[in-house]
């Protein structure tokens, strides 16, 4: 089965804190390619970022970071020093090499108070 | 400016009639793709399309029906068979099914 499980339906937290989003996944494939997108009210998503299966290194984009582990299948996203434009739906989704089917999970709502 | 537009932002429509969501790229790109969101929900693949004149039906299909004729264009029709047309639906486009797939500003349909 090829699928992809975002635990965290909301999460809250006041601006300047860091907040961790999971994405635990599951797939037979061995070639795979893991992103993130962020929906914000306007509702059309961003993309944020592409990992594929072979590249396990964390990645740090400003106050972003991504923590890629195959031992654990999970893809976590963290926001650092959150604020208040961070406010979104954040996806994580799985797609297979050969293959059209885009899995997402079904979305972590993140709201920063001031 | 590179893209991905649909329109309209919102529609409404009568239940019982075919309506017609539009969807056109600008960034070149070989694949497009129509999904369907429900509230607090992730989304579903509906039509996919690798190439001109080719496409294939995802999770939903059921209810709905696309066109590919020109590279730059993907309209999604939802037909009367639709039992819960009502959603957000989101076009999307990719160089290459492997690649990250760039999103249009959805369409908001509401049938009544």
């Amino acid at each position: 089965a090829q699928k992809v499980t975002q635990a965290q339906t909301e999460i809250s937290v006041v601006e300047k804190e860091d907040v961790t989003l999971d994405c635990v996944y599951e797939t037979r494939d061995t070639t795979y390619y893991l992103f993130w997108y962020k929906q914000p009210p306007s509702g059309e998503l961003v993309f944020l970022i592409r990992r594929n299966s072979f590249d396990e290194q964390n990645e740090i984009s400003g106050r972003y970071s991504w923590n890629f582990q195959k031992s654990t299948s999970s893809f976590n996203f963290t926001i650092t020093a959150s604020q208040v434009v961070d406010s979104a739906v954040y996806f994580c989704a799985l797609n297979f090499y050969n293959n059209n089917d885009m899995r997402f999970g079904a979305g972590t709502r993140l709201t920063v108070k001031p | 400016d590179g893209g991905i537009t649909q329109s309209p932002k919102y529609l409404f429509r009568k239940e019982g009639q075919n309506v017609t969501l539009s969807c056109e790229q600008n960034l070149n790109h070989d694949a497009m793709y129509w999904y369907r969101q429900d509230p607090g929900q992730g989304l579903r693949l509906i039509y996919y399309s690798q190439i001109v004149n080719d496409f294939q039906k995802g999770d939903i299909a059921e209810g709905y029906s696309v066109s590919r004729e020109k590279k730059e264009s993907f309209p999604l029709t939802v037909t009367s068979a639709q039992k819960n047309p009502t959603a957000f639906y989101l076009c999307a486009s990719s160089p290459d099914r492997t690649y990250e797939q760039y999103f249009g500003p959805g369409t908001r349909l509401t049938v009544t």
